[in-house]
């Protein structure tokens, strides 16, 4: 069956921090296709990344930076030096090779307190 | 570029009434995603259009919900007759998948309807 888990609920830290958002998944598949997501206050999600299951290249952006781990199933979202706008809830998903819908994790709410 | 809208942003009905939501994707994405989040838990699939057609509907909770994608462009939800239980935020979706082909884009995401059953 295909999953995503996302252990923290709730994490609050102080501005400047950095943080680690963690992501777990399960699937059968081989190929396969994880993403991050950022619910803001205001309520849209808004896209942060894309990775396929062939490409385990961790990534970096800014202030944001994914560690991709097959060999433990793992798609983590790290924030450098985090600010009060970076809080929101943050949520992981996959799609499956046949499948178009994503499969949400819980999400994880982020506080950044200044 | 428009990005994907939903009217209405809030519902407030009562138990028994019907409501209909409604979703404008991105102009030319053949893919339509319906998700809700019901308080507190994950975000759940609903449905799937391509173009006009149902891809994958394997999410609606009942036969009280029914969704139509009229000419492939906007896509409705109506909830009949609405339950408590059906209160949260519907998310609709859109993209430029190939669906077969095991390429996915993202997925764009509207404002959302967040809908309380009284």
């Amino acid at each position: 069956a295909q999953k995503v888990t996302q252990a923290q609920t709730e994490i609050s830290v102080v501005e400047k921090e950095d943080v680690t958002l963690d992501c777990v998944y399960e699937t059968r598949d081989t190929t396969y296709y994880l993403f991050w997501y950022k619910q803001p206050p205001s309520g849209e999600l808004v896209f942060l990344i894309r990775r396929n299951s062939f490409d385990e290249q961790n990534e970096i952006s800014g202030r944001y930076s994914w560690n991709f781990q097959k060999s433990t199933s793992s798609f983590n979202f790290t924030i450098t030096a985090s600010q009060v706008v970076d809080s929101a809830v943050y949520f992981c998903a996959l799609i499956q090779y046949q499948g178009g819908k994503l499969i949400f994790g819980q999400g994880t709410e982020l506080s950044v307190k200044p | 570029e428009a990005g994907v809208t939903q009217f209405p942003s809030h519902s407030v009905i009562e138990k028994g009434q019907t409501v209909t939501l409604r979703c404008d994707p991105i102009s030319g994405h053949d893919n339509l995603y319906w998700y809700r989040r019901v308080m507190g838990k994950e975000i759940k699939f609903l449905l799937h259009f391509v173009k006009e057609s149902k891809q994958d509907e394997s999410g609606m909770p009942n036969n009280r919900f029914l969704a139509e994608r009229t000419g492939g462009t906007y896509s409705t939800l109506k909830v009949q007759p609405a339950e408590l239980e059906d209160s949260g935020v519907y998310f609709c979706a859109s993209s430029q998948d190939r669906p077969g082909t095991g390429y996915y884009n993202e997925q764009f995401f509207g404002p959302g309807t967040r809908l309380t059953v009284l």
